[in-house]
């Protein structure tokens, strides 16, 4: 079945990189999406990446996919208090009908300032 | 700005009771989604319904009932409350087509006693 895996937890120093990991099983998903949720909050999308792209940046955000190892991943530059949150990766699998988004379990990055 | 808002942030019930939580999207959207948010599980879908009146099983659908009267409102209703119902229920919306980008609502913490 469909699953997606992360860590569950990163800790960085401020102005380090952070670099957020994950695996999926689906491979017909047409998008890739990393959500973040902060505090007391719901999800808020950060950036998505189309799955025939292998890397899309915006800003200090850069997602890197490898479809051969299904392998997704988020880096943030310069990572700031403000980067203190849940990030979530998830996908749409075709095979649900799309209707579906399936998410990992999200991974609690805890930036030291 | 794209706006899903729910009724309640936070929530406490008797275990026998029926609970209802409202969603309210403003960006006339098809779908709509509940799920629930444990630690460590990430987001498991309860309910998805994709046209008014139309509505579909996700994963977790035992002990919950969902309506949906109007395109801007989805509703959850937990028809006899249980302890192990307390959690994090996070309302989204999504429109058909593009990135499929799920928008969500601030999400209601239900504390069942």
């Amino acid at each position: 079945g469909e699953d997606v895996e992360q860590s569950l937890f990163l800790s960085v120093r401020e102005g380090d990189s952070s670099v957020i990991n994950c695996t999926y099983t689906d491979s017909s998903s047409t998008y890739l999406y990393w959500y973040k949720q902060e505090p007391g909050a719901g999800l808020q999308l950060l950036t998505y990446i189309f799955s025939n792209m292998d890397m899309k940046q915006d800003q200090r955000l850069t997602v890197l996919l490898n479809k051969k190892d299904k392998h997704l991943s988020l880096r943030i530059a310069d990572t700031q208090t403000g980067d203190s949150a849940i990030y979530f990766c998830a996908e749409s699998p075709i095979s649900t009908g799309g209707f579906k988004t399936i998410f990992g379990a999200g991974t609690r990055l805890f930036v030291k300032a | 700005d794209v706006k899903v808002t729910q009724s309640s942030r936070y929530l406490v019930k008797r275990t026998g009771e029926k609970v209802f939580l409202e969603c309210v999207q403003d960006m006339d959207h098809e779908n709509m989604f509940w799920y629930r948010q444990d630690p460590g599980l990430g987001l498991r879908l309860i309910y998805f319904s994709y046209d008014v009146k139309m509505k579909e099983k996700g994963d977790i659908p035992e002990g919950y009932s969902v309506s949906r009267e109007k395109k801007e409102r989805f509703s959850l209703i937990l028809e006899s409350a249980s302890t192990n119902q307390t959690s994090m229920y996070l309302c989204a919306s999504r429109s058909s087509g593009g990135a499929d980008t799920q928008y969500f609502g601030p999400g209601t913490r239900l504390t069942v006693l």
